[in-house]
């Protein structure tokens, strides 16, 4: 079945050391985010792209960045994390953009605990 | 401009009564409101969606209404059951970025 994979599903880690959380893609979507998950907060955007050579910020960036390494693969890393970055990230992409149908299709969630 | 409130957070209902959750926006660019359903330890789906040309769109026992004048779009939930029970996101989506409400739990009680 075409989808979206998280890779890893759950990783602790402590404050300050480098984390990347990889996403691949399988829908041949053009249109890749990243979300954080956390209690009564919701979901909230970190960084988009609609291609290869394309990235934006989103609602929270600071203390993240990407690669679209390719039209199938987004990584988010944290370049030193710390303890507030604690959440369940979210890979999610979007259809053709000339389709403009906006639905997003979620990967199953990267669980991230830093100490 | 970005955020979307959602209310309200928690909401408990009797099975087979409604549900109603409400959402406000305040931006002009947003074109698309879509709804997703979280269960407990899965990930986010889609269950319904209306886009700013149209007033009201039925699935079933889901309906959704958009106020684009007031900017604001509910979600109706009729004759609830229990596995109606999950966190309910709204969102908006202007230029292909989509921005998420805090969520409502439902607790759909047999």
């Amino acid at each position: 079945d075409a989808d979206v994979t998280q890779t890893p599903r759950n990783r602790i880690t402590k404050t300050g050391k480098r984390i990347m959380l990889e996403c691949s893609q399988t829908k041949g979507h053009d249109r890749m985010y990243w979300y954080r998950q956390d209690p009564g907060l919701g979901l909230r955007l970190i960084y988009y792209s609609f291609d290869v050579k394309d990235i934006n910020k989103g609602e929270i960036s600071d203390g993240y960045s990407v690669s679209r390494q390719a039209q199938a693969k987004f990584s988010l890393s944290l370049e030193s994390a710390i303890p507030n970055q604690t959440a369940l990230y979210f890979c999610a992409t979007g259809t053709d953009r000339s389709l403009n149908t906006g639905e997003l299709f979620f990967g199953e969630g990267s669980r991230l605990t830093v100490l | 401009g970005e955020n979307v409130e959602q209310h309200p957070s928690t909401l408990s209902v009797q099975e087979g009564d409604s549900a109603v959750i409400k959402c406000t926006y305040s931006d002009s660019a947003s074109n698309y409101f879509p709804w997703y359903k979280q269960e407990l330890g899965k990930r986010p789906q889609l269950i319904i969606d209306i886009r700013s040309n149209v007033g009201e769109k039925k699935d079933q026992r889901i309906a959704v209404t958009l106020n684009k004048t007031a900017k604001h779009f509910s979600l109706h939930i009729t004759e609830t059951q229990p596995e109606d029970s999950a966190v309910y996101f709204c969102a908006k989506t202007g230029g292909f970025k989509t921005i998420f409400g805090a969520g409502t739990r439902l607790f759909v009680k047999a």
